[in-house]
């Protein structure tokens, strides 16, 4: 069964930063593309990052680039993403998402999602 | 970067009647385009991919149409349970992004 935990999620003040992981199990890891998504309170859902299956590729939504850095352990089944020079905007609950597609491209479609980490960046 | 624009905002319907949810594209996404369900404090689930594929345990009364622009997601005979937020998705291939509607209330 496949499973999806995030953790890392908490209370940090704006320019602060804050490091979220995801723990995978159920499936061969390094097969699929994965992804973050947010979704701020009582709004809709916002891709934030994608990184290939060998961790080699990268992609990143504008409102993050630059700030925001996805990374993945093959070895531990474990995505991660690193999050520098949080604004307010940046509250969400952040979820890890499994790529649709076996060997998929950077764009996917998401059939797991984990149950998500609320960030509130605020002084 | 493409937008996708659903509509209503808000449906009210009984169990039992159909549902229809339209997502139109600002430019066209062939059939790149999903669907999700999200009930209160969960996650999104996959229903639709690739416009029209169910995805994996979704009962058949789910079912999507469209391309190019125009989307729709189609619920027969509504169960309680149906009663959720549905967002459409698009993915484009190069370079690889994401965009979601802005979701549709199924309310009773």
């Amino acid at each position: 069964e496949v499973e999806l935990v995030e953790s890392g999620g908490g209370l940090v003040q704006p320019g602060g930063s804050l490091r979220l992981s995801c723990a995978a199990s159920g499936f061969t890891f390094s097969a699929y593309v994965m992804t973050w998504i947010r979704q701020a309170p009582g709004k809709g859902l916002e891709w934030v990052a994608a990184i290939s299956g060998g961790g080699g590729s990268t992609f990143y939504a504008n409102s993050v680039k630059g700030r925001f850095t996805i990374s993945r352990d093959n070895s531990r089944d474990t995505l991660s993403l690193q999050m520098n020079s949080l604004r307010a905007e940046d509250t969400a609950v952040y979820y890890c998402a499994k790529g649709l597609y076996y060997s998929g491209s950077g764009s996917e479609y998401f059939d797991y999602w984990g149950q998500g980490t609320l960030v509130t960046v605020s002084s | 970067e493409t937008a996708l624009t659903q509509f209503p905002a808000t449906l009210s319907l009984s169990p039992g009647e159909r549902a229809t949810l339209s997502c139109r594209a600002s430019q066209s996404v062939t059939n790149y385009l999903a669907w999700y369900q999200q009930k209160p404090g969960q996650a999104p689930r996959l229903l639709i991919y690739d416009a029209s594929n169910r995805a994996t345990g979704i009962p058949a009364r789910f079912s999507g149409s469209g391309s190019g622009t125009d989307f729709t997601l189609t619920i027969n005979s509504l169960e309680p349970e149906d009663f959720a937020v549905y967002y459409c998705q698009q993915r484009t291939n190069w370079p690889p992004s994401v965009t979601f509607g802005q979701g549709t209330r199924l309310e009773i």
